[in-house]
This record gives C-alpha cells, structure tokens and sequence, in this order.
C-alpha cells in the first residue's frame, strides 16, 4: 500500500484552459473526498464519492468543476475555464465507509492559473 | 452552516514552552478529528474524540472534548521544533465521512 497517490504533483495553466488531476486513493478505501486548499486556510470540501457514486457536491463548487470516479478506483477533477481564483492545492483523501473514518491525504496538485 | 473556528492562528514559542490550540463549534460535534501538517507536506491523521469530555494522550500532546462537546483542545508539553506545522480540527458529525475543518493553528518552534 503506497497510499494515496495524486497527479500531477504541480500544474501551470493560463487562463481558460481546462485542466484534469488524478487521484488513485488506498485501494481498500471505498470513499474518495476532494479537497481544496489556499495558503492559511484549512481545507475545504468540495465533493465525495462513495465507490463510483458522486454523493456529494459542495454549493462552492462551480459548474466549471466536474469529477468522476468511473471504477470505483481512481477519480479525476476536472477544472474548465480556469480562472486566477481557482489557483489552490488541490487534495485527494480516501477513507473506509465506516463514520468517522480517518482521511487519507494525498500530497495533492498545485495549481497555478497564470 | 456548520463552521469549526480555531484560535490563535499563529504561535510561535521558544523550545520546550508548552503550546495550546483551541477549537470551537456553534452546534454540537457528534466527534472530532485532529490532523497536522507540515510545511509543504499535507494533513496527517492525529486522533479522533467521541466522547463528552474525553482526553486522550500521545507522548507529548494531549486532547481534550469538551462536556458539552461544542469544543476542543490540542495541548504540547515542552514543545520540539519536530512540532512545527499547522495543526487543524474538523467536524466529524455528517454521516458522510465529509470533514469541515477550522483554519487551523500554525505553530513555529525556536530552538
């Protein structure tokens, strides 16, 4: 078990191009969170998956933001249109579906809208 | 909506001082969960309370839930500069596995 692993480690965008992170979460762990994080900020929610269900999406996350997870396995997020104000890390956790499961983090994707 | 707040933001302290970050809740927490994070690196699991005023220790660090579970302690005895990083907590209620996390407290260690 590697853990959870997240690509790329950074990204470089301009302005409107659309950019794709992947994420392969614990291969036990059937639930799959995104989350976003700015400089002094914690992180926040923005979607959850449990197997292949999309079952949460934050009122943060605009329509420019899609993720899947087609297998069950490993999932993507998808940013179209990127804007300055979407620059961030973006994190990937996986925990078991038990309440109150621990997260487990990946070492996320930064992004840079330039 | 739900919120955690934390308080201070920043702490820095001399080497071997002790260290306390606090963490507060509007609503009631059915658990709450504590991660650091080092610099440049991403949130690491701490522990988890559950119960009415629980306290449980590791090592060094002790953390505590309130009796009214609205509120929670992370405290470092005789800090070490291997303590630097932010230190966050987040609700555990939603029956998601969905975290809400404070803003975290970052603390900086002078040897």
């Amino acid at each position: 078990d590697t853990g959870v692993s997240q690509n790329p480690r950074h990204k470089i965008t301009k302005r409107g191009q659309n950019v794709t992170f992947r994420c392969d979460p614990i291969s036990e762990h059937n639930r799959l969170y995104w989350y976003r994080q700015t400089l002094g900020q914690g992180p926040e929610f923005l979607t959850y998956f449990q197997n292949e269900a999309q079952l949460e999406k934050s009122r943060l996350l605009s329509d420019r933001f899609s993720a899947e997870r087609p297998k069950g396995s490993f999932s993507t997020l998808e940013i179209q249109r990127t804007e300055q104000g979407d620059s961030a890390m973006y994190l990937c956790a996986s925990s078991f579906s038990i309440q109150s499961s621990p997260l487990h983090f990946g070492n996320g994707t930064r992004l840079t809208v330039t | 909506g739900q919120q955690v707040m934390q308080i201070p933001q920043y702490q820095h302290v001399q080497e071997g001082e002790d260290f306390t970050t606090y963490c507060n809740s509007s609503t009631t927490l059915s658990n709450i969960q504590w991660y650091k994070q080092r610099p440049g690196g991403h949130p690491v699991f701490l522990i988890q309370l559950v119960k009415s005023g629980e306290v449980k220790k590791q090592k060094r660090l002790t953390f505590q839930f309130g009796e009214a579970k609205k509120n929670s302690s992370l405290h470092i005895t005789a800090t070490q500069t291997t303590d630097v990083g932010t230190y966050f907590c987040a609700d555990g209620s939603g029956n998601t596995g969905k975290l809400i996390f404070g803003q975290g407290t970052t603390l900086q260690v002078k040897p």
